[in-house]
Order: C-alpha cells, then sequence, then structure tokens
C-alpha cells in the first residue's frame, strides 16, 4: 500500500549523539519536505527536496541535513543532539503538480526527546 | 517574506452552531491557501485548497485578499469535527503553516 513511513515512532537519547531520523514513501512522489513542531506551535519547515541529489533549507535555521540519494528515502541527521532539537519531526511527500495543487501527505512523525 | 497567521489557538462550541475559523496571510505574490486537519490519533491531512471552491465535510473557505483572510467556516458544527486545524499558505516553492487552531465541539 502506497504510504509515508517515519521511524523511530519515539526516541529518547543523550546529549552529544549522532542520530538519523528514517522517511520513507511508496507514492512515488518527487517532492519530500521535513518540519519541525513544538507543541501549540506552527509546523517550521527545516529541509523540502525536489528530487534526487536536491536539497533546500527551510525557514527554520536548522543543525540538521538531509540527503536525497534515492526518490523514496530523505532522512534527516543530526550530528550532535542537544536538548534544543527536543521536538517533533514531521516528513511529507508531494507528488508537485503545481503550487495550487501542492497536496502534502504526512508521516506519523518522530517525537524525539533529547537529555 | 510569507506569514501564516492564525488568532486562536482554541474554539469551543456546542454541536449545531456555527463555526469560523479564521486564518490570515502576508505574501507579496498571489496566494495559493490551504486548510490542513488533524484528527486524535491521526495524520495531519489535506481538508481543502482554495483553488477548487469545494466545500468538504460541510467546509468551506473563501480567498478574500483585501482582507489577505482564509477563513474556514461551517453552519453546523458536529461532534466529529473536533481536530486541529492548520491554514497554509505556498509561496516561494515551499508550504508554511499557521500556529493552528483547535476546535472542541461540545454534545
Amino acid at each position: 500500500e502506497a504510504d509515508i513511513y517515519q521511524t523511530p515512532r519515539y526516541l529518547v537519547i543523550g546529549t552529544g549523539k549522532k542520530i538519523t531520523l528514517e522517511c520513507s514513501q511508496t507514492m512515488g512522489h518527487d517532492k519530500m519536505y521535513w518540519y519541525q513542531q513544538d507543541p501549540g506551535m506552527e509546523l517550521h519547515l527545516i529541509h523540502y527536496s525536489y528530487g534526487v541529489n536536491s536539497t533546500e533549507k527551510g525557514d527554520l535555521s536548522s543543525e540538521s541535513t538531509v540527503s536525497r540519494i534515492r526518490t523514496e528515502h530523505f532522512p534527516l541527521t543530526l550530528e550532535s543532539a542537544r536538548p534544543s532539537h527536543t521536538s517533533q519531526y514531521l516528513c511529507a511527500s508531494s507528488d508537485w503538480t503545481g503550487a495550487a495543487n501542492e497536496k502534502l501527505f504526512f508521516g506519523s512523525g518522530t517525537q524525539l526527546s533529547v537529555l | 517574506a510569507q506569514r501564516v497567521t492564525q488568532p486562536e489557538k482554541l474554539l469551543s462550541v456546542f454541536k449545531g452552531a456555527p463555526v469560523e475559523l479564521k486564518c490570515n496571510y502576508s505574501y507579496s505574490g498571489s496566494p495559493e491557501l490551504f486548510w490542513y486537519v488533524q484528527y486524535s490519533r491521526q495524520r495531519l491531512q489535506l481538508l481543502l485548497r482554495h483553488i477548487s471552491r469545494e466545500s468538504i465535510k460541510g467546509f468551506t473557505a473563501d480567498l478574500n485578499k483585501g482582507e489577505t483572510s482564509f477563513h474556514l467556516k461551517k453552519p453546523f458544527a458536529q461532534e466529529e469535527d473536533s481536530a486541529m486545524y492548520y491554514c497554509a499558505l505556498f509561496g516561494y516553492n515551499k508550504l508554511i503553516f499557521g500556529a493552528g487552531t483547535r476546535l472542541a465541539v461540545h454534545p
């Protein structure tokens, strides 16, 4: 079944650890996004990609990095996690048929807690 | 820069009452606007987009360029409408969201 998957669902780690949040989609979409969301706050765009080998930074300054080596895979990496990185991270994809029809499909999210 | 503002964090109504969730935006170009919804324990999903001029689950939204608004309306709220609603704007090749409004519909 076509879907977008995020793993892990929850992650608790110590300061200084390197982590990778996984996002994969089987929808055949070219465009993918990463958003960061704190409780009760707006979703902040941190990275997006138009397709393979394309990565762009979003509006929110982030210490994370992303890669897009395969169409279906868009992992997000934190080289050295800090408590300020504690947040929910949402991955999304779209088939990008034009701005007016931009429809994002979201994953279930990863709740990251850095101690 | 583009920005989406949802002034209400919480909107609480009784079943059968009209609902209006407010959304204001700032964007220098021609905006493409959307409403997304997140029901309890479900993923964020698209509710409607202004280009379609559609009514989804009884909700409609009209783009008012003069007031830079895209308010979401429903004439008679149902308990199953209780959810988190996000207004979103597509501009400069990316989709940005407001902070969201939690709608609580009481029996």
